[in-house]
């Protein structure tokens, strides 16, 4: 069975200019989960997507947003890219349901660079 | 707010070495508690879970974390490490309200041969 996976494995970007990044969870899964790894941060919640529909919210700019499509994959995009955005960001997903002491599954996260 | 504290950042300790690395949570209701690893160059993966019953959890290599719910703490422990434990832990909590999984600030374990 194929793990979470994300797209691509690292990107490079300046400042002002946009990112998309990709993930397609596991297949049976339906909800998604972006986190910002940034150093010495630990993992802080950016978005969750359940069923094409955004859920919760963390404490980020609106410049920072997403979408889940119908297969339910999911895409993050970050506008007018600043320094402090460089950071791993990690996609995870869970099987159908919103049970919250079920386990979330990560990929190996999109490596994003702003120079 | 809700907020997950690791007590450590950074533990260097010899093969054979007990670890216990501190967590805790500052929320009142009830919670769902995790720790999750990360070895170099993989993915972030599932070490153990608490969401009800025994205090005392068991989960993979070894690991095993308690639940002091007067202390608001979910520390992990292992008796002897292994210089494959080598890693990054991660404290993770939730609760039905929250819609998201609140992680720690992860702590880097490094075991020396």
């Amino acid at each position: 069975e194929a793990g979470v996976t994300q797209s691509p494995t690292h990107l490079i970007k300046t400042r002002g200019q946009q990112a998309t990044l990709r993930c397609s969870p596991i297949s049976g899964h339906t909800s998604v989960y972006w986190y910002q790894q940034a150093l010495g941060l630990g993992l802080q919640f950016l978005l969750w997507y359940d069923e094409g529909e955004e859920r919760n919210r963390g404490n980020f700019p609106p410049r920072f947003s997403g979408r889940q499509f119908p297969n339910y994959s999911s895409e993050l995009n970050v506008n007018a890219l600043e320094l402090e955005d460089s950071a791993l960001y990690l996609c995870a997903s869970r099987p159908v349901g919103t049970a919250t002491n079920e386990k979330l599954f990560f990929g190996s996260g999109t490596q994003l660079s702003v120079l | 707010a809700q907020s997950v504290s690791q007590h450590n950042h950074h533990v260097i300790l010899s093969e054979a070495a007990s670890l216990e690395l501190g967590c805790n949570y500052s929320y009142g209701g009830t919670v769902n508690l995790f720790w999750y690893v990360q070895y170099p160059g993989q993915h972030l993966q599932l070490l153990l879970k608490y969401f009800s019953g025994d205090p005392l959890v068991k989960g993979i290599k070894g690991f095993e974390a308690e639940f002091i719910k007067s202390k608001f703490s979910f520390n992990l422990r292992k008796p002897s490490v292994q210089w494959s434990d080598t890693a990054e832990y991660f404290c993770a909590v939730n609760a039905q309200s929250w819609g998201k999984l609140q992680f720690g600030a992860g702590t880097q374990v490094v075991v020396t041969p």
